[in-house]
């Protein structure tokens, strides 16, 4: 069966401790792992996506990276703003509507 | 530039009502999405639409209806609500089949 987690469940930080969130994956026909940001409330906000194993992107404190199972999302020296749920979903085929989201895993950057 | 727009964002019914939530999109976008999200779990997708006119069943499609006879407009529908459907509800849309999802920012559903 086709599976998305992610790890922790929830995470406390201080301003400026590095960390990184894990999202694990048993897809059969990978077509994309996607990062998204959740604030409370709010609808889920695109952040990246990541397609072949080796693949990095980055934008601004984040980075994601990709290899055959999982996907890091790495947090360099987070600001409080930072505090979110952040999702990762997987694309498992070409006709665009097939997504897998994992349950989100809660970031709390404390001041 | 509103992006994807729901209406109502918060809404209670009585258990057998039937209501409708409005999914607006204004970047021409040819999908549209209704999910929703319980806590602990992933979003899950109810049902979708490739295009004006067409729509699919997704993971969870038992107990809603949709349509789409707009390009812009995606409707989710629920017949007779059950407990069960208490959620939060989020449209989206992407261009294609290959690009990200925009998401509007839910609708919190509650059926006592």
């Amino acid at each position: 069966e086709d599976q998305v987690t992610q790890s922790p469940e929830a995470l406390r930080l201080q301003e400026g401790e590095s960390s990184s969130l894990n999202c694990s994956y048993t897809v059969s026909g990978l077509r994309g792992l996607f990062w998204y940001r959740q604030d409370p409330g709010k609808g889920p906000e695109f952040l990246f996506t990541l397609y072949s194993a080796g693949e990095e992107k980055e934008k601004e404190r984040l980075k994601a990276t990709l290899t055959k199972k999982e996907s890091f999302l790495h947090i360099t020296a987070p600001k409080p703003e930072d505090s979110a749920t952040y999702l990762c979903a997987v694309r498992r085929d070409n006709y665009g509507q097939n997504f897998v989201f994992g349950p989100g895993t809660r970031l709390s950057v404390l001041p | 530039n509103a992006g994807v727009t729901q209406t109502p964002k918060f809404r209670v019914l009585k258990t057998g009502q039937s209501m409708t939530l409005l999914c607006a999109q204004d970047m021409n976008h040819e999908y549209m999405y209704w999910y929703r999200q319980d806590p602990g779990m992933g979003l899950r997708l109810i049902h979708y639409s490739v295009g004006e006119g067409t729509t699919a069943k997704g993971e969870v499609p038992d107990g809603y209806n949709v349509s789409r006879l707009k390009k812009q407009n995606f409707l989710l529908g629920l017949e007779s609500a059950a407990p069960s459907q208490t959620s939060v509800y989020f449209c989206a849309s992407s261009y294609g089949g290959q690009g990200e999802l925009f998401f509007g920012e839910g609708s919190r559903l509650t059926v006592l």
